[in-house]
């Protein structure tokens, strides 16, 4: 079955530190969403993107973060400077919107620590 | 934005049905009511979806009454291994109709033996 891939699976990095995150959807996926979940809370999404354009940034703090997705494909998130706050887990999904399902496929996730 | 309102916590015991009940009292017309379910470190997995009345799979049955401000997941006979969060996400579409997705703070069930 074809999965979503998130790479790395932890991060530990100072404040201060520049940290990116990689995400692979699955294939033929269109839509791709960045999300953030902070332990016993919800995931927020950041970033949506459809192919190679966002659709939706409005939580995406851009000051520090930014998101792309160049060739409509993989996607990359960059934090500049990490802040002891965006110590959380970082999530990627895609979903292909086929028939009307808006079921999402959720990769494993980025385990921020920012110490 | 359609708000979700779920119950922080819920307790079962195994061989049990278990009802979770998510508020969405300003869900718009072409809004779909999903329902996820995570386990600790892992991503969030689909459970089920639908948009009016009843909907059931293996897994689950998705009840939706007419009015569309609630929706109830009904888990059959949980396991242990169904301690859980469950979310609840109702998505808007956005002016140029793309479809944004807003997850809730999810029901934490714990199946005790």
């Amino acid at each position: 079955e074809a999965e979503v891939a998130q790479s790395p699976r932890y991060k530990i990095t100072e404040k201060s530190q520049a940290v990116a995150f990689w995400c692979d959807p699955i294939s033929g996926h269109a839509t791709l969403y960045w999300y953030r979940q902070i332990l016993g809370q919800g995931p927020e999404l950041l970033v949506q993107f459809q192919d190679e354009s966002v659709v939706d940034d409005s939580q995406l703090p851009k000051d520090r973060f930014s998101a792309e997705r160049l060739k409509g494909v993989d996607s990359t998130l960059k934090i500049q400077p990490a802040e002891l706050g965006d110590s959380a887990m970082y999530l990627c999904a895609s979903t292909g919107l086929q028939t009307g399902s808006y079921e999402q496929y959720f990769g494993p996730g980025t385990r921020l620590t920012v110490t | 934005l359609a708000k979700t309102t779920q119950p922080i916590s819920m307790d079962s015991y195994e061989g049990q049905e278990v009802n979770i009940t998510c508020s969405h009292n300003n869900i718009a017309t072409n809004d779909y009511i999903t329902w996820y379910q995570q386990f600790p470190s892992q991503g969030p997995r689909f459970i089920i979806q639908g948009y009016k009345t009843k909907v059931t799979n293996e897994v689950a049955s998705l009840f939706i009454p007419a009015d569309r401000k609630s929706s109830t997941l009904s888990l059959p006979r949980v396991s242990l291994s169904d301690t859980a969060v469950y979310y609840c996400l109702v998505g808007h579409h956005a002016s140029g109709g793309s479809y944004i997705p807003t997850f809730g703070r999810g029901t934490s069930l714990i199946v005790h033996p």
